[in-house]
């Protein structure tokens, strides 16, 4: 299995351009989620999603969009990319438990976006 | 509202012990362990479960007090690969999410 992968590893955009982060996982886990991390800084959940077709807003997600068509993908949306986005964006995967709580995250390597 | 960790950051010789706490404002369900190292992705290192279940792996234990909202993580004899930034990340009741903590930078020196 590789686990869950994302797409690129580097990206520098121009303010005002759009892209998309690719996040797949091949585990078969229904939970995902996208965060972000500045530099220095902890983690931020910017959208996740229970299912395919379910997604819902976390801490920051502002200036963001998420869809999840499938199981496997959950792709992240920037619009209008600002200085502020400048970041370190991971997507993660879990199992569901039944009942309460949650399996353990597991992360992709991560995209290190520059916004200048 | 993020959870807080103490210390910040810490330096230890390889051999000593170390204890990371972590405090939420909010009735726990669960508490997770994650330890990233530079440049990496975080990676799971336990949870703490409501009632007292516990998942892991390596040498590295932790526990969890509802009542209070806090939870430790212990880390004995520690060797250099230890180092990195270790993240505890409560989860409360009704959420599929994780709401991670400020960090505590762990540096293990030989």
């Amino acid at each position: 299995n590789a686990g869950v992968t994302q797409t690129p590893k580097f990206r520098i955009l121009k303010i005002g351009q759009s892209m998309t982060l690719q996040c797949t996982q091949d585990m078969n886990h229904n939970y995902m989620y996208w965060y972000r991390q500045d530099p220095g800084m902890g983690l931020k959940l910017i959208y996740y999603s229970v299912g395919a077709g379910i997604t819902d807003k976390g801490e920051v997600p502002n200036g963001y969009n998420v869809s999840r068509s499938t199981t496997e993908d959950f792709p992240l949306r920037l619009e209008l990319a600002a200085p502020s986005q400048t970041s370190v964006y991971f997507c993660a995967s879990s199992y569901a438990r039944e009942g309460p709580g949650s399996y353990e995250q597991y992360f992709g390597p991560g995209t290190r976006l520059t916004v200048t | 509202q993020q959870p807080v960790q103490s210390p910040q950051a810490v330096i230890l010789r390889e051999g000593e012990d170390a204890v990371i706490n972590c405090s939420s404002s909010k009735a726990l369900y669960s508490v997770h362990w994650y330890r990233q190292k530079h440049g990496e992705a975080p990676v799971f290192l336990m949870i703490l479960l409501k009632g007292g279940e516990q998942k892991g792996h390596e040498k590295i234990s932790a526990s969890f007090n509802e009542k209070k909202q806090q939870s430790s993580l212990y880390l004995t004899a520690s060797q250099l690969s230890y180092s990195g930034t270790y993240f505890c990340g409560p989860e409360d009741f009704g959420n599929e999410k994780l709401t991670f903590g400020t960090g505590t930078r762990l540096t293990i020196i030989p």
